[in-house]
């Protein structure tokens, strides 16, 4: 069926390196993504979002690449700190969003 | 209000019982979606509500679980005879436009423990 997965579930990075959280999508239809972090014991918040038009957006310390060839999404987060350690999660829009199980983020001090 | 409120934060209750979880979304949201995330897991589509309908309801996992939304706001979750399987964190999100467009702010969660 069509589902939107995550290629590593769980990462660890050291402190002040870059992360890459990777996301693979199958329905070639879905036109806007959104990155989520989502910290023990909360609710996701939204980092950065995409639409299909675009191949790049950068936001603060976060870039997301969408690649529409191979049907592939990655978060990239620079210098990463403790406070990033959390599970990412990316979703597709398809008239809702549909999440991947989530990768966990842990970043070594 | 200033963010998705939801109500029990946590609900233990025993196999059998009927349970229902409470959604206030952000004032203004028409859209409010329901997931379900069992531990360890990835978030599990549930049910989403444009206004007071539900076009999409095809993530109920059984027909033990019904939702409804009133005046546009409001939402409940409401699982019947709940059993073991059923727990989980139930998050409620909301987001201004319906149609899986723009952001989604989620709840804390209500945590169900079915014993």
């Amino acid at each position: 069926g069509e589902s939107v997965g995550l290629h590593l579930p769980t990462l660890s990075v050291q402190e002040g390196d870059n992360s890459i959280i990777n996301c693979a999508y199958s329905n070639s239809a879905s036109d806007y993504f959104i990155w989520y972090k989502q910290e023990s014991g909360k609710g996701p918040q939204f980092i950065i979002d995409i639409r299909s038009n675009m191949d790049k957006r950068q936001g603060q310390r976060v870039t997301v690449l969408l690649n529409k060839t191979v049907k592939h999404l990655s978060l990239q987060i620079a210098a990463t700190q403790p406070g990033d350690s959390a599970v990412y999660f990316c979703a597709e829009n398809r008239n809702q969003f549909y999440f991947g199980t989530g990768t966990s983020l842990t970043v070594i001090p | 209000g200033a963010g998705v409120s939801q109500s029990p934060s946590n609900k233990v209750t025993e196999k059998g019982k009927d349970v229902e979880l409470r959604c206030d979304p952000i004032s203004g949201h028409t859209a409010l979606y329901w997931y379900r995330q069992s531990l360890g897991q990835g978030l599990e589509f549930l049910i989403y509500f444009q206004g007071n309908s539900a076009p999409d309801k095809s993530g109920l996992p059984s027909d033990r679980f019904s939702a409804e939304r009133t005046g546009g706001s409001v939402s409940t979750l409401t699982i019947q005879r709940t059993q073991q399987e059923d727990s989980a964190v139930y998050l409620c999100a909301s987001s201004l436009e319906g149609r899986g467009i723009g952001e989604l702010f989620f709840g804390e969660g209500s945590r169900l423990t079915v014993l």
